[in-house]
C-alpha cells in the first residue's frame, strides 16, 4: 500500500528539548516536504527535498531543520522547540517536483510543546 | 481526531444534494490550482486540479470551475454523500506545479443522511 507514514503521531515536551519527527515513503518519491497547519492560517511550507540531499526552506522555516540522506526518509527536527510551534505537523510526497496529482500526505503529528 | 480549524466556513447539505464550495485565491500570477479534502484525523487528500488555460474540469462527481477575471474557484460535488463530509482547501501554485503551494484556510462540509 502506498502509504507516507510519521512518527510520533502525538508528542508533547518542553521548551527547548530537542526533537526529531520521522517521516518515510515507501513510493521511491523524489520531491518530500513539510508543512504545518494552524487554526486560521491553513496549511503552510516548512522545508521542502527535490530528491536526496537536496533540501530548500519554504514559507516558514525559522526554528525547523530537515535532512534527506535517503530517498524514503525525511527527518524533521526541532533544535530548540518554542511553544509557537505547537502544532499540527504533515508530511508529503510527491513523484517529482511539478506532479501535484500523485502528493500524499502523512497522517499528522500533533505537537505540543510546554 | 485532530481538529484542523476552530472557525472554519461550514456548509451543511443533505445526502444526495449538491454542493458548491467556493475559495478566492491571491495571486493573479498563479497557474495552477488543486482541490484537497481532509478528513478529522487524515491528512489532505488529492481531488482534482485544473490549469489556468481552462475554465472548468470534471472528475468523478466533482467539477472544478475557474473564474481568472475574478480570482475565483469553485468545487462541485455531485449527489453529496455522508462520505463527503470533510474540509476542503483550495490551493494555488506558479509555474505549473513547481513553486510551493499556497493553501486557502479551508471550508468544513458537512452532511446529514
Amino acid at each position: 500500500e502506498a502509504q507516507v507514514t510519521q512518527n510520533p503521531r502525538y508528542l508533547i515536551t518542553v521548551t527547548g528539548k530537542k526533537l526529531t519527527v520521522t517521516c518515510s515513503q515507501n513510493m521511491n518519491h523524489e520531491y518530500m516536504s513539510w508543512y504545518r497547519q494552524d487554526p486560521g492560517l491553513g496549511l503552510r511550507q516548512i522545508y521542502y527535498s527535490m530528491n536526496v540531499e537536496v533540501t530548500d526552506k519554504g514559507d516558514v522555516p525559522e526554528g525547523y531543520k530537515v535532512s534527506r540522506k535517503e530517498k524514503r526518509n525525511f527527518p524533521l527536527i526541532l533544535e530548540s522547540p518554542s511553544p509557537n510551534q505547537t502544532s499540527l505537523y504533515f508530511c508529503a510526497s510527491r513523484d517529482r517536483a511539478g506532479v501535484q496529482e500523485t502528493q500524499y500526505f502523512g497522517p499528522g503529528t500533533r505537537l505540543l510543546v510546554l | 481526531g485532530e481538529s484542523v480549524g476552530l472557525h472554519l466556513p461550514t456548509l451543511s447539505v443533505q445526502e444526495g444534494d449538491n454542493s458548491i464550495i467556493n475559495c478566492a485565491y491571491s495571486n493573479s500570477a498563479s497557474d495552477y490550482f488543486i482541490w484537497y479534502k481532509q478528513e478529522s484525523g487524515k491528512g489532505p487528500q488529492f481531488i482534482i486540479d485544473i490549469r489556468s488555460n481552462m475554465d472548468k474540469r470534471q472528475g468523478q462527481r466533482v467539477t472544478v470551475l475557474l473564474n481568472k477575471t475574478v480570482k475565483h474557484l469553485s468545487l462541485q460535488i455531485a449527489a453529496t454523500q455522508p462520505g463527503d463530509s470533510a474540509v476542503y482547501f483550495c490551493a494555488e501554485t506558479l509555474n505549473s506545479g513547481y513553486s510551493t503551494l499556497t493553501f486557502g484556510k479551508g471550508t468544513m462540509l458537512l452532511v446529514s443522511p
